[in-house]
Protein backbone atom coordinates (compact mmCIF):
# COMPACT_ATOMS: atom_id res chain seq x y z
CA UNK A 1 0.00 0.00 0.00
CA UNK A 2 0.96 4.12 -0.23
CA UNK A 3 3.27 5.24 2.22
CA UNK A 4 2.86 8.33 4.07
CA UNK A 5 5.86 10.54 5.27
CA UNK A 6 5.56 13.50 7.62
CA UNK A 7 8.62 15.62 8.86
CA UNK A 8 9.15 16.38 10.95
CA UNK A 9 8.03 14.09 13.68
CA UNK A 10 8.06 16.90 16.89
CA UNK A 11 8.48 20.97 16.37
CA UNK A 12 8.29 23.23 19.26
CA UNK A 13 8.05 26.80 18.50
CA UNK A 14 7.83 30.43 20.55
CA UNK A 15 4.23 31.95 19.97
CA UNK A 16 4.14 33.99 16.80
CA UNK A 17 6.50 32.06 14.91
CA UNK A 18 5.94 30.72 11.08
CA UNK A 19 6.50 26.69 10.43
CA UNK A 20 6.02 24.25 7.68
CA UNK A 21 5.25 20.61 8.26
CA UNK A 22 5.76 17.95 5.39
CA UNK A 23 3.94 15.60 3.93
CA UNK A 24 6.01 12.92 1.45
CA UNK A 25 3.82 10.77 -0.19
CA UNK A 26 4.94 7.36 -2.41
CA UNK A 27 2.22 6.88 -5.11
CA UNK A 28 -0.65 8.68 -6.97
CA UNK A 29 -3.20 10.33 -5.27
CA UNK A 30 -6.75 11.85 -5.98
CA UNK A 31 -7.43 12.67 -2.60
CA UNK A 32 -4.95 14.87 0.42
CA UNK A 33 -6.33 15.79 3.35
CA UNK A 34 -4.73 17.91 6.32
CA UNK A 35 -6.02 17.31 10.00
CA UNK A 36 -5.38 18.95 13.31
CA UNK A 37 -5.99 16.87 15.79
CA UNK A 38 -7.40 18.66 19.54
CA UNK A 39 -6.85 17.45 22.90
CA UNK A 40 -9.98 15.59 23.37
CA UNK A 41 -9.11 13.62 20.10
CA UNK A 42 -11.28 14.77 17.39
CA UNK A 43 -9.58 15.16 13.97
CA UNK A 44 -10.48 18.30 12.64
CA UNK A 45 -10.35 19.05 8.95
CA UNK A 46 -7.93 21.80 7.70
CA UNK A 47 -7.55 21.24 4.72
CA UNK A 48 -9.18 18.84 1.49
CA UNK A 49 -6.32 19.97 -1.37
CA UNK A 50 -5.71 16.81 -3.92
CA UNK A 51 -3.97 19.20 -5.65
CA UNK A 52 -2.71 23.78 -5.93
CA UNK A 53 -2.68 25.94 -3.29
CA UNK A 54 -5.56 27.10 -0.78
CA UNK A 55 -4.98 29.44 2.56
CA UNK A 56 -7.26 29.54 5.29
CA UNK A 57 -6.16 32.60 7.78
CA UNK A 58 -3.04 32.07 9.09
CA UNK A 59 -2.68 28.72 7.52
CA UNK A 60 -2.30 27.21 3.59
CA UNK A 61 -1.68 24.17 2.00
CA UNK A 62 0.17 23.13 -1.05
CA UNK A 63 0.21 19.74 -2.60
CA UNK A 64 2.42 19.32 -5.37
CA UNK A 65 0.93 15.95 -6.61
CA UNK A 66 3.27 15.28 -9.63
CA UNK A 67 6.43 15.31 -7.30
CA UNK A 68 4.06 13.87 -4.63
CA UNK A 69 4.43 15.97 -1.62
CA UNK A 70 2.13 18.32 0.33
CA UNK A 71 3.07 21.31 2.47
CA UNK A 72 1.37 22.95 5.06
CA UNK A 73 2.39 26.54 6.62
CA UNK A 74 1.55 28.05 9.73
CA UNK A 75 2.21 31.55 10.31
CA UNK A 76 2.20 33.71 13.35
CA UNK A 77 1.74 30.75 15.45
CA UNK A 78 -0.38 30.46 18.57
CA UNK A 79 -0.39 28.54 21.86
CA UNK A 80 -4.01 26.94 20.16
CA UNK A 81 -2.24 26.14 17.37
CA UNK A 82 -0.79 23.44 19.48
CA UNK A 83 -1.56 19.42 18.60
CA UNK A 84 -1.27 16.59 16.47
CA UNK A 85 -1.12 17.26 12.56
CA UNK A 86 -2.08 14.66 10.04
CA UNK A 87 -1.56 14.49 6.73
CA UNK A 88 -3.84 11.96 5.28
CA UNK A 89 -4.09 10.77 0.89
CA UNK A 90 -6.47 8.68 -1.23
CA UNK A 91 -4.55 6.36 -3.87
CA UNK A 92 -5.71 6.86 -7.15
CA UNK A 93 -7.31 3.63 -7.65
CA UNK A 94 -7.84 2.99 -3.73
CA UNK A 95 -11.18 3.70 -1.62
CA UNK A 96 -9.72 5.36 2.01
CA UNK A 97 -7.43 7.54 3.30
CA UNK A 98 -4.12 6.42 4.43
CA UNK A 99 -2.61 8.59 7.09
CA UNK A 100 0.60 9.38 8.05
CA UNK A 101 2.44 9.19 12.19
CA UNK A 102 1.60 13.05 12.21
CA UNK A 103 3.82 15.77 13.48
CA UNK A 104 3.25 16.69 16.69
CA UNK A 105 4.05 20.69 17.69
CA UNK A 106 4.18 22.58 20.32
CA UNK A 107 3.70 26.20 20.41
CA UNK A 108 5.03 28.27 23.87
CA UNK A 109 3.36 31.83 24.89
CA UNK B 1 -25.90 19.90 10.23
CA UNK B 2 -25.22 18.54 13.43
CA UNK B 3 -21.72 16.58 11.98
CA UNK B 4 -20.82 13.04 12.62
CA UNK B 5 -21.79 11.74 16.48
CA UNK B 6 -20.40 9.07 17.73
CA UNK B 7 -21.67 6.95 21.16
CA UNK B 8 -20.28 6.42 24.00
CA UNK B 9 -17.08 8.59 24.22
CA UNK B 10 -15.08 6.46 26.84
CA UNK B 11 -15.93 2.93 27.32
CA UNK B 12 -14.12 0.71 29.83
CA UNK B 13 -14.64 -2.74 29.65
CA UNK B 14 -13.09 -5.99 31.02
CA UNK B 15 -11.67 -8.12 29.25
CA UNK B 16 -13.63 -10.47 27.32
CA UNK B 17 -16.44 -9.07 27.73
CA UNK B 18 -18.30 -7.53 24.27
CA UNK B 19 -18.98 -3.72 23.88
CA UNK B 20 -20.34 -1.77 21.17
CA UNK B 21 -19.67 1.75 19.30
CA UNK B 22 -22.60 3.60 17.63
CA UNK B 23 -22.04 6.00 14.76
CA UNK B 24 -24.25 8.61 13.32
CA UNK B 25 -22.65 9.96 9.98
CA UNK B 26 -24.07 13.26 8.38
CA UNK B 27 -27.25 12.39 6.58
CA UNK B 28 -26.51 13.10 3.41
CA UNK B 29 -23.13 11.48 3.20
CA UNK B 30 -23.53 7.47 1.28
CA UNK B 31 -19.92 6.56 2.63
CA UNK B 32 -19.26 5.26 6.65
CA UNK B 33 -15.49 4.68 7.48
CA UNK B 34 -14.06 2.99 10.83
CA UNK B 35 -10.80 3.85 11.79
CA UNK B 36 -8.42 3.04 15.37
CA UNK B 37 -5.99 4.91 16.60
CA UNK B 38 -3.89 3.51 19.35
CA UNK B 39 -1.65 6.25 21.39
CA UNK B 40 1.39 8.36 19.48
CA UNK B 41 -0.09 7.31 15.96
CA UNK B 42 -1.93 7.99 13.26
CA UNK B 43 -5.60 6.44 12.59
CA UNK B 44 -5.72 3.03 10.64
CA UNK B 45 -8.45 2.08 8.15
CA UNK B 46 -10.66 -0.58 9.61
CA UNK B 47 -13.44 -0.89 6.94
CA UNK B 48 -16.13 1.06 5.20
CA UNK B 49 -19.51 1.17 3.54
CA UNK B 50 -20.94 2.53 0.11
CA UNK B 51 -24.71 2.85 2.00
CA UNK B 52 -25.82 -0.38 3.77
CA UNK B 53 -22.96 -2.59 2.03
CA UNK B 54 -19.59 -2.92 3.64
CA UNK B 55 -16.94 -2.61 0.56
CA UNK B 56 -13.39 -3.50 2.42
CA UNK B 57 -12.40 -4.50 5.61
CA UNK B 58 -8.68 -4.35 6.74
CA UNK B 59 -6.47 -7.49 7.99
CA UNK B 60 -6.84 -5.45 11.59
CA UNK B 61 -10.69 -6.62 11.67
CA UNK B 62 -10.25 -9.19 13.40
CA UNK B 63 -13.01 -12.00 13.34
CA UNK B 64 -13.92 -10.82 16.97
CA UNK B 65 -14.98 -7.46 15.21
CA UNK B 66 -17.97 -6.67 13.12
CA UNK B 67 -19.83 -3.91 11.77
CA UNK B 68 -23.05 -3.01 10.51
CA UNK B 69 -24.98 -0.07 8.78
CA UNK B 70 -28.49 -1.76 8.16
CA UNK B 71 -29.94 1.04 6.53
CA UNK B 72 -27.49 2.81 5.09
CA UNK B 73 -27.48 5.08 7.72
CA UNK B 74 -26.31 4.98 11.39
CA UNK B 75 -23.49 1.57 12.05
CA UNK B 76 -22.64 -0.03 14.81
CA UNK B 77 -18.87 -1.36 15.56
CA UNK B 78 -18.87 -4.63 17.91
CA UNK B 79 -15.81 -6.02 19.85
CA UNK B 80 -16.68 -9.52 20.91
CA UNK B 81 -14.67 -11.18 23.83
CA UNK B 82 -12.38 -7.83 24.31
CA UNK B 83 -8.31 -7.76 24.96
CA UNK B 84 -6.62 -5.52 26.20
CA UNK B 85 -4.65 -4.63 23.00
CA UNK B 86 -8.33 -3.96 21.93
CA UNK B 87 -7.92 -0.42 23.81
CA UNK B 88 -7.23 2.65 21.60
CA UNK B 89 -9.53 5.34 20.04
CA UNK B 90 -12.39 3.88 17.45
CA UNK B 91 -13.20 7.06 15.20
CA UNK B 92 -15.62 7.11 12.90
CA UNK B 93 -16.04 9.46 9.52
CA UNK B 94 -18.27 10.02 6.51
CA UNK B 95 -17.89 11.59 3.01
CA UNK B 96 -20.61 12.22 0.35
CA UNK B 97 -18.45 10.23 -2.35
CA UNK B 98 -18.64 11.42 -6.02
CA UNK B 99 -17.87 8.92 -8.75
CA UNK B 100 -14.75 7.52 -8.87
CA UNK B 101 -13.33 9.37 -5.62
CA UNK B 102 -13.57 9.61 -1.82
CA UNK B 103 -14.37 12.59 -0.66
CA UNK B 104 -13.75 14.97 1.83
CA UNK B 105 -13.85 12.83 5.33
CA UNK B 106 -15.17 14.29 8.25
CA UNK B 107 -14.52 12.60 11.52
CA UNK B 108 -16.62 12.27 14.85
CA UNK B 109 -14.96 12.89 18.48
CA UNK B 110 -13.81 9.43 18.77
CA UNK B 111 -14.89 6.16 21.10
CA UNK B 112 -12.11 5.77 23.67
CA UNK B 113 -12.07 1.68 24.85
CA UNK B 114 -10.01 0.75 27.70
CA UNK B 115 -9.59 -2.65 28.18
CA UNK B 116 -9.05 -3.90 31.55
Amino acid sequence: GIQVEQSPPDLILQEGANSTLRCNFSDSVNNLQWFHQNPWGQLINLFYIPSGTKQNGRLSATTVATERYSLLYISSSQTTDSGVYFCAVGETSGSRLTFGEGTQLTVNP
Amino acid sequence: DTGVSQNPRHKITKRGQNVTFRCDPISEHNRLYWYRQTLGQGPEFLTYFQNEAQLEKSRLLSDRFSAERPKGSFSTLEIQRTEQGDSAMYLCASSSARSGGIGELFFGEGSRLTVL
